[in-house]
Order: structure tokens, then C-alpha cells, then sequence
């Protein structure tokens, strides 16, 4: 079974330039999650997808971060324009929908993301 | 709002020897999931262990277990017979198991084991 697939990888931009990030999750998979993860901190909620639905961007910074996830498969997480504190890894994860899942997400290698 | 506290920011174990990796967590529901997940360096975050509040009984998995007090509300992970392979930043979690309520996680701030060979 394929994992949860993010490209690119590694991700080198100026500040107040724009970058994308994508992820396609585990098939069959209802629920998707981007995350962000500074440096030396635990992972951190930026938005949660059911389907093509969002249940959770509370903690999405809206005036320059934006995620969309399109037929609800693949997910795009956008950034513009970008600030220094926006270095960081931005992790995809993706679970079953309750009550078939075991709570569990898996997550994708991640994108990390410098701005200079 | 749940929090997930991890107090260790770094520990090291000598190969074969046992480690215990501490967590507390604070929260007002009485279900809800712990999980503790591996991150080795570059890699992606695998899931270690995985514990449901409802259940006395501790997790274990092979060299993994657990150390679940409910009431204390604190999750510990003990890793037995550590090996090389064990060294990465490990970190606690929290899902809530309301049905409708948000599924996400929510993460401590990890803890980097290293195993001395």
C-alpha cells in the first residue's frame, strides 16, 4: 500500500515570494492534515480536511496561508507571501474517517520549507 | 483546549539498556486516544504505540510499552533492550474520541532519545 506521498521536498525561497506544497494521502482515506513543525517543537494543526470539506483551520494564519483539496483526493498548501517565520516542515497526514479508523494518522515525509 | 506535555527534551539510553520517555497531558473528556510517535532524522513520523483511555490495561508493542495512569493523567513509554535504530525525537499525542469532535492531534514537543552503542 502506497503511503501519504508530499513533493517537494526541499523548498529554499526569499521572503514575501509564494510556494506551493502538495500531498496526495493514502487511498481511501477521507480525513487529510497539514501540519506545521518548527524546528525544535512538536507538530502543530494548521488545517483539517473531511473529503473536500474543511472541519478545522483555526490555526491557519488566513491573511497568507490558503489549502485547498479538490475532489477530495489531493490537497494543495499555499503560502503568499512568505515570512521568515514561516521556516519550518510542513507535514501531510491523512486517516480513515470515524468510526472506521483507529484514531491513527499517517503521515508523509514532509516539505521542508527555508526562507531566507 | 488539550495540551500535551513532554518535560524531557532530550535523553540517552546505553544499547540494551531500558529508557522511559515521560508525558502528561491535561484535558476535561473522559475518551480519548494517546499515541506516542517516532520521528527518526529526514524520515517520516511512525506511529510507536497506541493507547484508549476506556482500556486499564497498558499498550505494549514487542520492546514497547506503556505506562497509562488515567487519573494522573500521564502516558510514560518504555523502551526495552534499546537498539541503535531506536535513536529519533519521539513525541506524545492526544486525540479526542468524541464522535463528531476534531480528530486531529495534538502533540507534545517530542523528546530526542539517543542510544549510546
Amino acid at each position: 500500500e502506497a503511503g501519504v506521498a508530499q513533493s517537494p521536498r526541499y523548498k529554499i525561497i526569499e521572503k514575501r515570494q509564494s510556494v506551493a506544497f502538495w500531498c496526495n494521502p493514502i487511498s481511501g482515506h477521507a480525513t487529510l492534515y497539514w501540519y506545521q513543525q518548527i524546528l525544535g517543537q512538536g507538530p502543530k494543526l494548521l488545517i483539517q480536511f473531511q473529503n473536500n470539506g474543511v472541519v478545522d483551520d483555526s490555526q491557519l494564519p488566513k491573511d497568507r496561508f490558503s489549502a485547498e483539496r479538490l475532489k477530495g483526493v489531493d490537497s494543495t498548501l499555499k503560502i503568499q507571501p512568505a515570512k521568515l517565520e514561516d521556516s519550518a516542515v510542513y507535514l501531510c497526514a491523512s486517516s480513515l474517517r470515524a468510526p472506521s479508523n483507529t484514531g491513527e494518522l499517517f503521515f508523509g515525509e514532509g516539505s521542508r520549507l527555508t526562507v531566507l | 483546549a488539550q495540551t500535551v506535555t513532554q518535560s524531557q527534551p532530550e535523553m540517552s539510553v546505553q544499547e540494551a539498556e531500558t529508557v522511559t520517555l515521560s508525558c502528561t497531558y491535561d484535558t476535561s473528556e473522559s475518551d480519548y486516544y494517546l499515541f506516542w510517535y517516532k520521528q527518526p532524522p529526514s524520515r517520516q513520523m511512525i506511529l510507536v504505540i497506541r493507547q484508549e483511555a476506556y482500556k486499564q490495561q497498558n499498550a505494549t508493542e514487542n520492546r514497547f510499552s506503556v505506562n497509562f495512569q488515567k487519573a494522573a493523567k500521564s502516558f510514560s513509554l518504555k523502551i526495552s533492550d534499546s537498539q541503535l535504530g531506536d535513536a529519533a525525537m519521539y513525541f506524545c499525542a492526544y486525540r479526542s474520541a468524541f464522535r463528531g469532535g476534531s480528530e486531529k492531534l495534538v502533540f507534545g514537543k517530542g523528546t530526542k532519545l539517543t542510544v549510546n552503542p
